[in-house]
């Protein structure tokens, strides 16, 4: 079963505006990490934010993390067209043997130039 | 350095036939995963491997998947007397092996069991 749920499945906006997902979870985790994937092949990582963390930037992306509420979001801002892709939140549990990842069911973006 | 490398990319087999997939990690990357992914079930864990060892194979579906690993660096996924549900594109990852690292993933295999 899926550890983490998306939220919306899928998003359309348009280039130069900003796209935010959202990402939860149901038991504790060490960390937290956000993927990529485009066409429906090999995942891109993105960021990984751990259990200690709150915020973590990196370029145009923001990752949250509210372990009180077991959930995260990822913000893209000034969107471009290159970032229509599938948005994956994957978390590594606490009690998981080698941080094995469970996967949320993603977010579809697509970035209309 | 490279990336993680999977071959073949794609494989069309018929029902009933074994199957191999290979994935070669980082070079240097201790720990290596299997995962899948399907229209119906998203992307799900299969097993991982830390060196050689596979302390966690919680995720393989049934006895007719396995996977081994040598020499602590490639690995191959085996499965045998394929069903059409184990069409699916199956994804390989590294890392480095602590805790807190991130996974690099390769470009997947894509498996149709007609």
């Amino acid at each position: 079963s899926q550890q983490g749920e998306e939220d919306p499945q899928a998003l359309s906006i348009q280039e130069g505006e900003n796209a935010t997902m959202n990402c939860s979870y149901k038991t504790s985790i060490n960390n937290l990490q956000w993927y990529r994937q485009n066409s429906g092949r090999g995942l891109v990582h993105l960021i990984l934010i751990r259990s200690n963390e709150r915020e973590k930037h990196s370029g145009r992306l923001r990752v949250t993390l509210d372990t009180s509420k077991k959930s995260s979001s990822l913000l893209i801002t000034a969107s471009r067209a290159a970032d229509t892709a599938s948005y994956f939140c994957a978390t590594a549990l606490i009690k998981a043997a080698g941080n094995k990842l469970t996967f949320g069911g993603g977010t579809r973006v697509l970035v209309k130039p | 350095g490279a990336g993680v490398s999977q071959s073949p990319s794609n494989k069309v087999t018929e029902k009933g036939k074994d199957v191999e997939l290979r994935c070669d990690p980082i070079s240097g990357h201790t720990a290596l995963y299997w995962y899948r992914q399907s229209l119906g079930q998203g992307l799900e864990f299969l097993i991982y491997f830390q060196g050689n060892s596979a302390p966690d194979k919680s995720g393989l579906p049934s006895d007719r998947f396995s996977a081994e690993r040598t020499g602590g660096s490639v690995s191959t996924l085996t499965i045998q007397r394929t069903q059409q549900e184990d069409s699916a594109v199956y994804l390989c990852a590294s890392s480095a092996g602590a805790a807190y690292n991130e996974q690099f993933f390769g470009p997947g295999t894509r498996l149709t069991v007609l």
